[in-house]
């Protein structure tokens, strides 16, 4: 069973640069979250998709949006990047329909992205 | 609004000993509470979660947490440390249930040989 896989690994963008990352969630899931996690720091919540709309929002500016496609698959895009947006992107997958309460998150690896 | 507090950032001990990591909640709502743990260089791996079905709850490599509603307080531990605890350790809670997660800063916890 596959977990959450993200690509790229890493990447290099310049100023004013825009970007996508994506992610592929664990088998059976339907949900996907994005987070932010800045150096040394907690992974701060961007924005959580499900059936294929946006349901959730952190306090993030509109430069950053995301998608999500029929399989469930996941977006993330950064436009007019700026040298803050230097950090690991991380997204975690879950379903929405478990019996279970709490909402469980499993993670992929990250993609690193370093804006110049 | 919900929030985590790790209370040590940087926790030492020595392999064998045993191992505290703190953490205290802020919630309106009967909280979800979880613990993951990041190696370096990785992505975040489940240790543990309450979702008020036991407040002793056992996770993976032999920790567990307590929650304490009276406390307000989900603090980790494990008996004996090895050298692979080695790593990023972050409380969390979830706002609200089957919503987002909001993260502790994080406490890094070195064993020593």
């Amino acid at each position: 069973d596959a977990g959450v896989t993200q690509s790229p690994t890493h990447l290099i963008k310049t100023r004013g640069q825009q970007v996508t990352l994506r992610c592929s969630p664990k088998s059976g899931h339907d949900t996907v979250s994005w987070y932010q996690q800045a150096l040394g720091q907690g992974p701060q919540f961007i924005f959580q998709y499900y059936e294929e709309e946006e349901r959730q929002r952190g306090n993030f500016p509109d430069r950053f949006s995301g998608h999500q496609f029929p399989n469930y698959s996941s977006e993330l895009n950064v436009n007019a990047l700026l040298l803050g947006d230097s950090a690991l992107y991380l997204c975690a997958s879950s379903f929405i329909g478990r019996a279970d309460p709490g909402d469980t998150q499993y993670f992929g690896p990250g993609t690193r992205l370093t804006v110049l | 609004a919900q929030s985590v507090t790790q209370l040590d950032s940087h926790v030492s001990v020595s392999e064998g000993t045993p191992v505290l990591l703190r953490c205290n909640y802020s919630s309106s709502y009967s909280p979800s509470l979880f613990w993951y743990v990041q190696h370096p260089n990785k992505g975040l791996q489940l240790l543990l979660k309450y979702t008020s079905a036991a407040t002793l709850v056992k996770g993976i490599n032999g920790f567990e947490a307590e929650f304490k509603k009276s406390e307000t307080s989900f603090h980790l531990t494990k008996p004996s440390a090895h050298m692979s605890d080695a790593a990023e350790y972050f409380c969390v809670v979830s706002d609200p249930p089957q919503g987002n997660l909001i993260f502790g800063k994080g406490t890094k916890l070195s064993v020593k040989p």
